[in-house]
C-alpha cells in the first residue's frame, strides 16, 4: 500500500544533543511537510518541499532544519533540542499545492526531550 | 490575522447526531478540510468543500457556508470508535493551511 512512514515512532533525546526524525512516502508526491503539534494543539507547520524548493516558515525556529536528498525522502534535523521542543512531529505528503490537494500524514514521531 | 475557532470538546451518546462546528478568518479562502485524529495518531482526511452546501459521506456530512466563514462536520448513528479529535482546516490564498485546534469528541455508551 502506498504510504507515508516515519522513523522512529518515538525518540528520546537529551537537552542539547542533536536528533534526527525520518519521513519515507510512497505515493510519489510532490510535496512533503513537517508539522509539530503538541498536546490538544493545531499542528503548526515547520516547513515544506515542493520537489527540492524548501520552504521555511517564518516563525520556524533556526533550531530545525530540513533535507530532502530525493523525492521519497524527507529528514528533520532539531540541531540543540530544548525542553519546549517535545511533541509529536508529524510528516505529510500531497499531490500539489492546490487546494484542492488532501494531505496524507505519516503516523508521526513522538519526541521526549530529557 | 488568520484564525480557526472550534469548540474544545464536545461529548455525545452512542447511535446519536452531533456537530461541529467551524468558523474561519483566512486571508483569501480556497477551501476547507475536516480531518480526524484518535489519540497518539496523525490526523486522517474525512471531507474537502470548497462550494456552499452540504456534502454527504456515508454516516460523516461537511456543510460550508462562504459568505459565512462557518462549516460543520456532521457526524450520525455515532460509534465508540468515533472518539477523536477532529480538525477543521482551511487553506487561504497562498495555498496553506490554517488549522483549528480540534474538538475532542467523547462517545459515550
Amino acid at each position: 500500500d502506498a504510504m507515508v512512514i516515519q522513523n522512529p515512532r518515538y525518540q528520546v533525546t537529551q537537552f542539547g544533543k542533536p536528533v534526527t526524525l525520518s519521513c519515507s512516502q510512497t505515493l510519489n508526491h510532490n510535496v512533503m511537510y513537517w508539522y509539530q503539534q503538541k498536546s490538544s494543539q493545531a499542528p503548526k507547520l515547520l516547513f515544506h518541499y515542493y520537489d527540492k524548493d524548501f520552504n521555511n516558515e517564518a516563525d520556524t525556529p533556526d533550531n530545525f532544519q530540513s533535507r530532502r536528498p530525493n523525492t521519497s525522502f524527507c529528514f528533520l534535523d532539531i540541531r540543540s533540542p530544548g525542553l519546549g521542543d517535545a511533541a509529536m512531529y508529524l510528516c505529510a505528503t500531497s499531490r500539489g499545492l492546490a487546494d484542492y490537494n488532501e494531505q496524507f500524514f505519516g503516523p508521526g514521531t513522538r519526541l521526549t526531550v530529557l | 490575522g488568520q484564525n480557526i475557532d472550534q469548540p474544545t470538546e464536545m461529548t455525545a451518546t452512542e447511535g446519536a447526531i452531533v456537530q461541529i462546528n467551524c468558523t474561519y478568518q483566512t486571508s483569501g479562502f480556497n477551501g476547507l478540510f475536516w480531518y480526524q485524529q484518535h489519540a497518539g495518531e496523525a490526523p486522517t482526511f474525512l471531507s474537502y468543500n470548497v462550494l456552499d452546501g452540504l456534502e454527504e459521506k456515508g454516516r460523516f456530512s461537511s456543510f460550508l457556508s462562504r459568505s459565512k466563514g462557518y462549516s460543520y462536520l456532521l457526524l450520525k448513528e455515532l460509534q465508540m470508535k468515533d472518539s477523536a479529535s477532529y480538525l477543521c482546516a482551511a487553506t487561504d490564498s497562498n495555498y496553506q493551511l490554517i488549522w483549528g485546534a480540534g474538538t475532542k469528541l467523547i462517545i459515550k455508551p
